[in-house]
Parts: structure tokens; sequence; C-alpha cells
């Protein structure tokens, strides 16, 4: 089944603690991205990648750090979580061919807690 | 730099009423154009997309939308509102070319009364 797996799903941790959220798609995707949710603000996105060992800052990138060394993998690293951290956490990923429009595929999504 | 607005944060309509949600978007350039539903607890699950070609799109579960260039608008419908539609949905855009970052409205929560 294709498929965005996301872990953990749920994380309740405690400032400054390093943390990391997986990500791993079994669609043979070059395009991978990391979301995160609030409430009133939609998705913003945090991170993406356009292919292994590429990748770029999106719109809300501070606190976050990302690396891409095998195709299928996108974690995010949070170094030194802080509060205002807590959100909800997508992935996705697309393929960069014209035929699919870049239609992302999301995981389930990560709800972290940073007390 | 593009944008999506969605006016209001919730619409209540009762069962077997019309489903309108509304979307505006801003893109200098046309634009590729989704709408996602979110369930609760659940991640994010594509209703349906405009690429090219024809204005009026059918997604899954009955709903719809049209492309209107003129109004820079991609408002989501359904003629029958089911119990099963209650969720969050959100409008999204993104540009063509090969950045595949997607612009997100705020999100809609559609509440279905019985």
């Amino acid at each position: 089944e294709a498929q965005v797996t996301q872990n953990p799903r749920y994380l309740i941790t405690v400032t400054g603690k390093k943390l990391t959220v997986t990500c791993s798609q079994n669609m043979n995707h070059e395009y991978m991205s990391w979301y995160r949710q609030d409430p009133g603000l939609g998705l913003r996105q945090i991170y993406y990648s356009m292919n292994v060992e590429v990748t770029d800052k999106g719109d809300v990138p501070e606190g976050y750090k990302v690396s891409r060394k095998e195709k299928r993998n996108f974690p995010l690293i949070l170094e030194s979580p802080s509060p205002n951290q807590t959100s909800l956490y997508f992935c996705a990923s697309s393929s960069r061919g014209q035929a699919t429009s870049y239609e992302q595929y999301f995981g389930p999504g990560t709800r972290l807690t940073v007390t | 730099a593009q944008s999506v607005t969605q006016l209001g944060s919730h619409v209540s309509v009762s069962e077997g009423a019309l489903v309108l949600l509304r979307c505006n978007y801003s893109s200098s350039v046309p634009p590729y154009l989704f709408w996602y539903v979110q369930y609760p607890n659940q991640g994010l699950q594509l209703l349906l997309k405009y690429t090219t070609g024809a204005t009026l799109v059918k997604g899954i579960n009955g709903f719809e939308a049209e492309f209107k260039k003129s109004e820079t608008s991609f408002h989501l419908t359904k003629p029958s509102a089911h119990m099963s539609d209650a969720a969050e949905y959100f409008c999204a855009v993104r540009r063509t070319g090969a950045n595949s970052k997607l612009t997100f409205g705020k999100g809609i929560t559609l509440s279905v009364r019985p």
C-alpha cells in the first residue's frame, strides 16, 4: 500500500530535549515536505526537499532541521524544542512528474507537546 | 507570492442541504488548485484538484469545485450534505513549476446538523 508514515504519532517532551520525528514514504517520490498545523493558521511549510541531499527552508523553518540522506526518509529534528513548537506536524511527499500535478500525499500526523 | 483566502472558520448546514465552501486565491501565474479534507484525528486526504482543462472538477464523496479565473475562485460544493461530511476542509494552491510547495488556506470546519 502506498503511504507516508510518521513516528511517533504522539509525543510529549520538555523544553530543550532534542527530538526527531521520522517520516518515510514508499512511493519513490522525489519531493518531501514538512508542515505544521496550528488552529486558525492552517498548514505552514517548515522545510522541503526536492531530492536526496537537496533541502530548503519553507515559511517557518526557525528551530527545525531536516536531512535527506535517502530518498524514502525525511526526518524532522528539533535540537532544542520550545513550547511554541507545540503543534500538529505533517509530512508529505509527491512525485515531480507533471502527470501527477505534484499531488501531495500526507502522513497521519504527529502531535507534539513541549512543556 | 501566492495566497489562499477561506472566509470564515465554521460553516453549519442541515443534512441534505447544499454545501458551499468558498476559496479565493492569488497567484501571479496559473495555479494548480486543491481541496483537502481532514477528518478528526486523521491526516489530509485529497478531495479534488484542478490543473488544466475542464474548469468543473469532480472529486470523491460527491464533491465538486469550479475554477473561475476571472473571479480567482475555486469554491467547493456538494448538493446534499451527509453527516459523514463533518470535517475540516482546506483549499490549497501551488504554482506550476519545480517547487511543489502548497500554500494552504486557514481551513473551514463543516458541521452537519441532523
